[in-house]
């Protein structure tokens, strides 16, 4: 089946010790974004992708970075994680930006802890 | 600026009928989500309202009103299953991405026996 998928699914990390989290689709969607969503709070937009055209949202750290080496991959880069990072991260995929009914499907996400 | 607002917690019994109020203010108004969360899962799909009216899929139906800046969420014949986070998202244009979505906190419900 198609789908978005996130590796890992759990993430331990060390305060300052740099990670990335990985996300793959199989929809073929030109769309790509990454959200961070801490408990009982929204999903935030942290950047996004079309095709490779990067949009960063301009409250989104310089600690976070973001890589599409192509159509299936996206890697988010956390440079120097801090105790305040420590998060649910959503990879969402959609067909396009351009047109006006356009779902996002989301993975599975990967919820990353900062020790 | 952009601000959506929804109830944290309700709570309802299993066969009875559900209503989630969402309400929001944006600048360019480009369409309304609802996503269904399960603890510790991603947010799955459930409806899409741009123009005014009910849009119904099976027990569940969204409601849109833009001039209110008001949508719900109807859940029918409640099932155990259906508790869950229901997040409302806006999808707002102001800032040159058509697709980009701005998500309330959710709505945390319970369904009882």
């Amino acid at each position: 089946d198609a789908m978005v998928i996130q590796n890992p699914r759990y993430q331990v990390t060390q305060f300052g010790k740099p990670v990335t989290l990985s996300c793959s689709q199989t929809l073929n969607h030109n769309v790509m974004y990454w959200y961070q969503q801490k408990s009982s709070q929204a999903p935030k937009l942290l950047f996004h992708y079309y095709d490779k055209d990067f949009n960063n949202e301009a409250d989104t750290p310089d600690n976070f970075q973001s890589r599409r080496p192509n159509t299936s991959f996206c890697f988010l880069d956390i440079r120097s994680p801090g105790l305040g990072d420590a998060a649910m991260y959503l990879c969402a995929t959609s067909r396009d930006r351009q047109i006006s009914y356009n779902e996002q499907f989301f993975g599975p996400g990967t919820r990353l802890t900062v020790l | 600026g952009q601000n959506i607002d929804q109830p944290t917690e309700m709570t309802a019994t299993e066969g009875a009928i559900v209503q989630i109020n969402c309400t929001y203010q944006t600048s360019g108004f480009n369409g309304l989500f609802w996503y269904q969360q399960h603890a510790g899962e991603a947010p799955t799909f459930l409806s899409y309202n741009v123009l005014d009216g009910l849009e119904e899929k099976g027990r569940f139906s969204s409601f849109l009103s833009r001039s209110k800046g008001y949508s719900y969420l109807l859940l029918k014949e409640l099932q155990m299953k259906d508790s869950a986070s229901y997040l409302c998202a806006v999808r707002d244009r102001s800032g040159g991405a058509t697709n980009k979505l701005i998500f309330g906190t959710g709505t945390l419900l319970a369904v009882q026996p």
